[in-house]
């Protein structure tokens, strides 16, 4: 899509607690929602993805949930672990325009012990 | 190890210079994508390859170009490097022209400019 926003930037929760990101998009065609996790110095790796076509995924302790009415989608992480710590990106891709992913700007997650 | 393959690791060089930063896709993979990830910030699109045409451009500056050859390896290549282009360069790969199911990124080029 054209511009994906995400908040928060910075998330600190207590282990075992709950976390909560959410990204916004703007282009009706977007069709698949991806979100990567990027440790400190690494590559981003994907976690969970979700299409147009789905309304909620899990994976463990992850999950993902898609209103494309409003246009967000959120991830959510359940019993969270210090090892969870990261930088996390959602993104979104569209069926028109340059069809590659956009990321939003990322949100830092700091798991306290 | 992702399986994708970017040379070299770290490179410093000077303004004004010119450099070629090197992926090897996922075998298999045929789309390949650049992305530029600066201090503490996101990932911008640069440019999109598949199977060696170029499909989509991103916010790619006029000094820098890309190519993908028939091995379906790219090349990414900046010139008259300024210092606000010291970034992380990352490739990554998909299977198809579309790429979902998500891309594999590799472990990036850290460009220092001096």
């Amino acid at each position: 899509g054209e511009n994906v926003e995400q908040h928060p930037s910075t998330l600190s929760v207590q282990e075992g607690d709950s976390a909560v990101i959410k990204c916004t998009y703007s282009d009706s065609a977007s069709n698949y929602f991806p979100w990567y996790k990027q440790e400190l110095g690494k590559r981003p790796q994907l976690i969970i993805d979700i299409r147009s076509n789905v309304g909620e995924k899990k994976d463990q302790r992850i999950a993902v949930t898609l209103n494309k009415t409003a246009k967000h989608f959120s991830l959510h992480i359940t019993e969270t672990q210090p090892e969870d710590s990261a930088v996390y990106f959602c993104a979104d891709r569209t069926d028109t325009g340059r069809r590659a992913l956009t990321f939003g700007s990322g949100t830092r997650l700091q798991v306290q012990p | 190890d992702s399986g994708v393959t970017q040379t070299p690791k770290h490179l410093i060089t000077a303004t004004g210079q010119r450099v070629t930063l090197r992926c090897s896709p996922r075998s298999g993979d045929l789309s390949v994508y650049w992305y530029q990830q600066s201090l503490d910030q996101g990932l911008q699109f640069l440019i999109h390859y598949y199977n060696g045409e170029e499909r989509a451009k991103g916010n790619i500056l006029e000094r820098f170009s890309a190519q993908q050859f028939p091995d379906l390896h790219s090349e990414l290549n900046l010139s008259s490097l300024e210092l606000g282009d010291s970034a992380l360069y990352f490739c990554a790969s998909s299977v198809g022209r579309q790429g979902l199911g998500g891309y594999t990124f590799g472990s990036g080029t850290r460009l220092t400019v001096v």
